[in-house]
C-alpha cells in the first residue's frame, strides 16, 4: 500500500511569489491535513479537509489556503511568500474510521520550501 | 502555536540502555500518538493510543495513555544505534477532527 505522497520534495521560491504543494493520501483515506514544521515553532497545524470540505483551520494568515478534490487528493497554496514561510510542509492522511476517539494519522515525507 | 510539554529535550545514551520520555498537557485529549522523525523525512508513526490507561507495545517500544488523559509516555528498551532521531508525541481531541497538537520533541542519540 503506497504511503502519503507529496510533491515537489524540494523547491526554492522568491519573496512575493506563490507556491502550490500537492498531496496524495493513502488509498481509501478521506481526511487530509497539512502541517508546517520550522525549527522555531515546531510542528503547527495548518488546516484539515474531509470530503472536499475544510473542517478545521490553524492560526495562519489568509495567504495560506488549501483545497481537497473528489479523489481526496489535496493541494495547499501560499501566496505572497515571505522569508519566514521557509519550512517543511507536511501532509497527513487518516482513514477517519473512528467517530469518538481519534484516528491513526500518517505523514508524508514533506515538501521543503525555501524562500529567498 | 500550541504545543505539548515534552521531556527530556535531548538524551545521549549508550547502546543497550533503556529510554523513557513523556508528554504532558493542561488539556484533555482522546488520542495520543508517538512519532519518530529522521533528518529530511516526515514523521513515522510508532504507536497510537485511543483509550485512557491503555498500554501498547510495538517491538522494543511501549507507550501508555495516562489515566487523566493529559499525559503519555514512551519507553524504548535496549536501545540500538538506529533508534537515533527526534521523537514527537502528538495528541488529538478525536471526534470530528484529526487536528494534532505536537510536543516539542526529544532528540535521541545512541552511542554504539
Amino acid at each position: 500500500k503506497a504511503g502519503v505522497t507529496q510533491t515537489p520534495r524540494y523547491l526554492i521560491k522568491t519573496r512575493g511569489q506563490q507556491v502550490t504543494l500537492s498531496c496524495s493520501p493513502i488509498s481509501g483515506h478521506r481526511s487530509v491535513s497539512w502541517y508546517q514544521q520550522t525549527p522555531g515553532q515546531g510542528l503547527q497545524f495548518l488546516f484539515e479537509y474531509f470530503s472536499e470540505t475544510q473542517r478545521n483551520k490553524g492560526n495562519f494568515p489568509g495567504r495560506f489556503s488549501g483545497r481537497q478534490f473528489s479523489n481526496s487528493r489535496s493541494e495547499m497554496n501560499v501566496s505572497t511568500l515571505e522569508l519566514g514561510d521557509s519550512a517543511l510542509y507536511l501532509c497527513a492522511s487518516s482513514p477517519q474510521t473512528r467517530t469518538v476517539s481519534g484516528n491513526t494519522i500518517y505523514f508524508g515525507e514533506g515538501s521543503w520550501l525555501t524562500v529567498v | 502555536g500550541q504545543q505539548l510539554n515534552q521531556s527530556p529535550q535531548s538524551m545521549f545514551i549508550q547502546e543497550g540502555e533503556d529510554v523513557s520520555m513523556n508528554c504532558t498537557s493542561s488539556s484533555i485529549f482522546n488520542t495520543w500518538l508517538w512519532y519518530k522523525q529522521e533528518p529530511g523525512e516526515g514523521p513515522v508513526l510508532l504507536i497510537a493510543l485511543y483509550k485512557a490507561g491503555e498500554l501498547t507495545s510495538n517491538g522494543r517500544l511501549t507507550a501508555q495513555f495516562g489515566i487523566t488523559r493529559k499525559d503519555s509516555f514512551l519507553n524504548i528498551s535496549a536501545s540500538i544505534p538506529s533508534d537515533v532521531g527526534i521523537y514527537f508525541c502528538a495528541a488529538s481531541g478525536g471526534g470530528a477532527t484529526n487536528k494534532l497538537i505536537f510536543g516539542t520533541g526529544t532528540l535521541l542519540a545512541v552511542q554504539p
